[in-house]
């Protein structure tokens, strides 16, 4: 049972490079989210897609892009990384909005 | 700001008493849910109470919800030092263009051997 998979768990990037987080899930789940997590907090919203063909803005979407691929996967776009976007970068899935959200393993970027 | 609000920010308490950890929120709700973060780790889900639910259990975990008060509160009864993680509380809210859960800052839980 793979649940939510996100790659790469680690990544390095320089300012100004480009990078995709992909995610994939397996539960035939409707939604899902990519969120950002800084040391010591909670978590933030960066974009969410309540149904395959649907993309909405969180609470801090600049900066980033997010693709619904298909039902079962939901990129995360940096098109220039900046060192404020250094941090632990979740994805989760629900099977309906507002339900039980879970949860990858998370990647953890460094933007130098 | 925050719709919901952990309470205390960390709690250090000794293997075998029991932890309580509070969350207060602002607006009209339609579920709250409570998830545990190992660190370095992901989100796991514990609970889900319902607005019309005043008290659900799970094993050595009770949920109470009090919608007067906007408020729910997580005991842990018993703790192992495996229960040494963070604690978020997450709000599912009223309304059809709601789509998301809002989050708290968490409280972190040390449990001493």
């Amino acid at each position: 049972n793979a649940g939510v998979t996100q790659t790469p768990k680690f990544q390095v990037l320089k300012t100004g490079q480009s990078m995709t987080l992909q995610c994939a899930q397996d539960m035939n789940h409707n939604s899902m989210y990519w969120y950002r997590q800084d040391p010591g907090m909670g978590l933030r919203l960066i974009y969410y897609s309540a149904s395959e063909g649907t993309t909405d803005k969180g609470e801090v979407p600049n900066g980033y892009n997010v693709s619904r691929l298909n039902k079962r996967e939901f990129s995360l776009r940096l098109e220039s990384a900046a060192p404020s976007q250094t941090s632990v970068y979740f994805c989760a899935s629900s099977l309906r909005d507002r339900d039980i959200q879970y949860f990858g393993a998370g990647t953890r970027l460094s933007v130098l | 700001s925050q719709q919901g609000e952990e309470d205390p920010q960390a709690l250090s308490i000794q293997e075998g008493e029991n932890a309580t950890m509070n969350c207060s929120y602002k607006t009209s709700i339609n579920n709250l849910q409570w998830y545990r973060q190992n660190s370095g780790r992901g989100l796991v889900h514990l609970i889900l109470i319902r607005s019309n639910e005043r008290e659900k259990h799970s094993g050595r975990l009770r949920v109470t919800l009090d919608t007067s008060k906007k408020s729910s509160s997580l005991l842990i009864t018993a703790s192992r030092a495996a229960d040494t993680a963070s604690y978020f509380c997450a709000t599912g809210l009223v309304g059809d263009s709601n789509y998301q859960l809002i989050w708290g800052a968490g409280t972190k839980l040390i449990i001493k051997p």
